[in-house]
């Protein structure tokens, strides 16, 4: 079953603009990670939240994390037509190598 | 150093055939993961390894799923009597051990495509 819902779960935006895509989550968390797909394929890492955490940065990658909650936002600023992908939010519940409960993802895409 | 790798990259079967679908993790990398992946969803959990051993195989939809990694590192997912339903993205992920446990950051494969007709 799946733990997480991103919102929306379409997105399109002009280049340069910023996007922001929303993940709520049911359980209790250790940390809080989103991935990019690009073409259903291969999911790429992108940022992990702890759940003692709330805000952390990436390049041009923002993530917040409310555990109060329960959600998370992930801001991509100055927005490029290469970040046209789906992006997922997954959640682990306890600390060490646990699997992941992924999302439904948000498609994203980017118009130059 | 490369990254998880998965053969085949397509895979096309047909309805009652048997299936085997392999997986490379990272060398070094303790934990293994199998997941699957439908049209417009989420990967889906489906078995996890800790060394050679399953550590959690909840996510297996049935008894005609099974995977194996008899040395540790290379994993199989083996599906019988495949349906048209197990029609999906099988994604591979592998991550490292630490004594504490670590972040649990997994690195993921680009996935063996099962279409069965």
């Amino acid at each position: 079953s799946q733990q997480g819902e991103e919102d929306p779960q379409a997105l399109s935006i002009q280049e340069g603009e910023n996007a922001t895509m929303n993940c709520s989550y049911k359980t209790s968390i250790n940390n809080l990670q989103w991935y990019r797909q690009n073409s259903g394929r291969g999911l790429v890492h992108l940022i992990l939240i702890r759940s003692n955490e709330r805000e952390k940065h990436s390049g041009r990658l923002r993530v917040t994390l409310d555990t109060s909650k329960k959600s998370s936002s992930l801001l991509i600023t100055a927005s490029r037509a290469a970040d046209t992908a789906s992006y997922f939010c997954a959640t682990d519940a306890s600390s060490g190598n646990t699997p992941l409960v992924f999302g439904k993802g948000t498609r994203l895409s980017v118009i130059a | 150093g490369a990254g998880v790798s998965q053969t085949p990259s397509n895979k096309v079967t047909e309805k009652g055939k048997y299936v085997e679908l392999r997986c490379d993790p990272i060398s070094g990398h303790t934990a293994l993961y199998w997941y699957r992946q439908s049209l417009g969803q989420g990967p889906e959990f489906l078995i996890y390894f800790q060394g050679t051993g399953a550590a959690d195989d909840s996510g297996l939809p049935n008894d005609r799923f099974f995977a194996v990694r008899p040395e540790g590192s290379v994993s199989t997912l083996k599906i019988q009597r495949t349906e048209r339903g197990d029609s999906a993205v099988y994604l591979c992920a592998s991550s490292k051990t630490s004594p504490s446990g670590g972040d649990g950051e997994q690195f993921f494969g680009p996935g063996t495509r099962l279409t069965v007709l």
